[in-house]
């Protein structure tokens, strides 16, 4: 049972315009979500996170937006760069001391030049 | 040091052996999680230890999986009798709490990727 669930194995996006990458949760009991960006060969690094008290959280060119009701949240990235083409996870945890962060599967980045 | 530091970077190793994937976390985070990745999927969850204790060991997939983290920094993945099923990246991560939000945040390691023959 998919936790995190992103159904959009891959996305591509021409150099200059908006990528909006989504993400959709199944438990209402999440506090937090992330999302994470991998190059190969490297480990996941952090973007950017957004608590479920809020519903938009910006930093520099990425935003993501929550929507509680929907459960469902956005990664938007504008303007769009070629260093941007990577591999996207969206993770989730709650805010019990010991919980674990869930990840999604990822949706891989193409930034056509 | 610096970052998460995990070795060794690529193990090959045969069916039924026994294999150890070593963590060296970022200095002074007392969390440590391993996670497995295989193609196409994103990170699973494994064990995680806040010390020198495994908070949360449920992602572990079977007994042949183990870890330790004797003195509440280093961390040893354990897998005995291996199996072709094994074979991915294994991730080691440490983390912090995010100021901004306030979530737990994980930095990775580059991973361990085990291939069994």
């Amino acid at each position: 049972d998919q936790q995190v669930k992103q159904n959009s194995p891959s996305l591509s996006v021409q150099e200059g315009r908006i990528s909006i990458l989504n993400c959709d949760y199944t438990n209402s009991m999440f506090d937090y979500f992330l999302w994470y960006k991998k190059y190969p060969a490297e480990g996941p690094t952090f973007l950017i996170s957004i608590s479920s008290i809020k519903d938009k959280n910006e930093d520099g060119r990425f935003t993501v937006f929550l929507n509680k009701s929907a459960k469902h949240l956005s990664l938007h990235i504008v303007p769009s760069q070629p260093g941007d083409s990577a591999v996207y996870f969206c993770a989730a945890s709650s805010d019990l001391r010991d919980d674990k962060i869930i990840f999604g599967k990822g949706t891989r980045l193409h930034i056509l030049p | 040091g610096a970052g998460v530091s995990q070795t060794p970077s690529n193990k090959v190793t045969e069916k039924g052996k026994y294999v150890e994937l070593r963590c060296d976390p970022i200095s002074g985070h007392t969390a440590l999680y391993w996670y497995r990745q295989s193609l196409g999927q994103g990170p699973e969850f494994l064990i995680y230890f806040q010390g020198t204790g495994a908070a949360d060991d449920s992602g572990l997939p079977n007994d042949r999986f183990f870890a330790v983290r004797p003195e509440g920094s280093v961390s040893t993945l354990k897998i005995q009798r291996t199996e072709r099923g094994d074979s991915a990246v294994y991730l080691c991560a440490s983390s912090r709490t995010e100021a901004l939000s306030g979530a737990n945040v994980l930095t990775f390691g580059a991973g361990s990727r085990l291939t069994v023959l």
